[in-house]
């Protein structure tokens, strides 16, 4: 079975700073999506970025970006340019494409805070 | 479409109860799936459905809980005989295909007293 780990439990860095949060991951298979997930207080978990691991690029979108490696299992997530609507719990998550529901396995979670 | 929508937001029980969550999905997503997340931890898979057959429960799913979609459209999930332990927050997520993104609802929180 798929497991991911987030060693980080808590961040808090001051707004305009870049920010690194870790995860890594442990699985079998070699098709397959990482993700990150942002779940502001409110609750709804919103998709902040997505790498398909046959991509050795890494993905980026805006101030968000990842570093993946795939050797090592690692799919780190780096923010700049922090700004305060960045507070929120991050999880990183892992997706097997080919077999079963696709269903996401996620992290314990980052609680990330930016600091005014 | 205002996206995934669940209700209750909120359910508070007592123990022994039979209670009933609704999820609407995106109208065009053929994927449904529902989550557990407990205080502190990351969302856990419950059970998938692609348009009205379930497909995938996990060993989180005892027999005391039981989902349906009906005509491939909303889902319901159903605890019977509460717990305490079955306090969590239940959420509710669609995606078009599979590989595509999921859109989570806002959850619905359960607190069994």
């Amino acid at each position: 079975a798929q497991t991911v780990t987030q060693s980080q439990p808590e961040m808090s860095v001051q707004e305009a700073e870049t920010v690194t949060l870790s995860c890594t991951y442990d699985t079998s298979e070699n098709n397959y999506y990482l993700f990150w997930y942002k779940q502001p207080p409110s609750r709804q978990m919103i998709l902040v970025i997505r790498q398909e691991a046959y991509k050795q690029q890494n993905a980026t979108e805006n101030r968000f970006s990842v570093n993946f490696q795939k050797a090592a299992k690692s799919f780190s997530l780096k923010i700049s340019d922090s700004q305060l609507g960045d507070t929120a719990m991050y999880f990183c998550a892992f997706m097997d494409i080919i077999q079963g529901a696709q269903k996401l396995v996620f992290g314990q979670g980052t609680r990330l805070t930016i600091n005014p | 479409d205002t996206g995934v929508s669940q209700n209750p937001r909120h359910k508070i029980t007592k123990r022994g109860q039979n209670v009933t969550f609704r999820c609407d999905p995106i109208s065009e997503h053929n994927r449904l799936y529902w989550y557990r997340q407990t205080l502190g931890q990351g969302p856990e898979f419950l059970t998938y459905f692609q348009n009205e057959a379930q497909l995938e429960k996990s060993r989180l799913l005892s027999d005391r809980f039981s989902a349906e979609r009906p005509k491939g459209s909303f889902s319901t999930l159903e605890i019977q005989r509460t717990e305490q332990g079955d306090s969590a927050m239940y959420l509710c997520a669609s995606s078009l295909d599979r590989v595509a993104e999921a859109f989570f609802g806002q959850g619905t929180r359960l607190t069994v007293v």
